[in-house]
């Protein structure tokens, strides 16, 4: 069975401050996708992010960073120099199959304070 | 810029009422899906389409069914509300099978059931 966890239910902070959500996965699949979406106050989830599983490569966009470690099932994101724009709930996902379902954590609701 | 749209951000139903929930998508995607959203849960799939009249279940489809009779529309139907469907409702669309593309979301419609 797939499953994704994010374990912070609720995370605050004080604008620059650097903040990283965490994401734990299980799957028994060896080709998979992992996903990270933002979901601001409008509602409409906005893709930030696509990694398969065979590129653990640590990526870079912005003050955005993702870092994904398959030794430990996890990919975890990293926000540098919060903004209070940065304001939202972030989901991680995985891909199941090649339908393209996504099996979603229960989200990270970011708070950043000015 | 691929567009999914959502009839109603919001919707009041009475419980026992018949519902449908209309979603349009202008980017000529093979895959529609439809999730639900309530806080801790993350997002759950309900319904998935991968062609016009395809239809399969997701994790949650008791109390549903779906209707795609064009490619661009996918309908969520409720057919006796009750309170415990309420919720926030969201679609995507994506490109098919073997591509491990991102899925495009709509806004969502937040149904409540009284």
């Amino acid at each position: 069975a797939q499953k994704v966890t994010q374990a912070q239910t609720e995370i605050s902070v004080v604008e620059k401050e650097d903040v990283t959500l965490d994401c734990v996965y299980e799957t028994r699949d060896t080709t998979y996708y992992l996903f990270w979406y933002k979901q601001p106050p409008s509602g409409e989830l906005v893709f930030l992010i696509r990694r398969n599983s065979f590129d653990e490569q640590n990526e870079i966009s912005g003050r955005y960073s993702w870092n994904f470690q398959k030794s430990t099932s996890s990919f975890n994101f990293t926000i540098t120099a919060s903004q209070v724009v940065d304001s939202a709930v972030y989901f991680c996902a995985l891909a199941r199959n090649a339908g393209n379902m996504l099996t979603f954590g229960g989200g990270t609701r970011l708070m950043v304070k000015p | 810029d691929v567009k999914v749209t959502q009839s109603s951000r919001y919707l009041v139903k009475r419980t026992g009422e018949k519902v449908f929930l209309e979603c349009v998508q202008d980017m000529d995607h093979e895959n529609m899906f439809w999730y639900r959203q309530d806080p801790g849960l993350g997002l759950r799939l309900i319904y998935f389409s991968y062609d016009v009249k395809m239809k399969e279940k997701g994790d949650i489809p008791e109390g549903y069914s779906v209707s795609r009779e064009k490619k661009e529309r996918f309908s969520l139907i409720l057919e006796s509300a009750s309170t415990n469907q309420t919720s926030m409702y969201l679609c995507a669309s994506s490109l098919p099978g073997q591509v491990f593309t991102e899925a495009f979301f709509g806004q969502g419609t937040r149904l409540t059931v009284v």
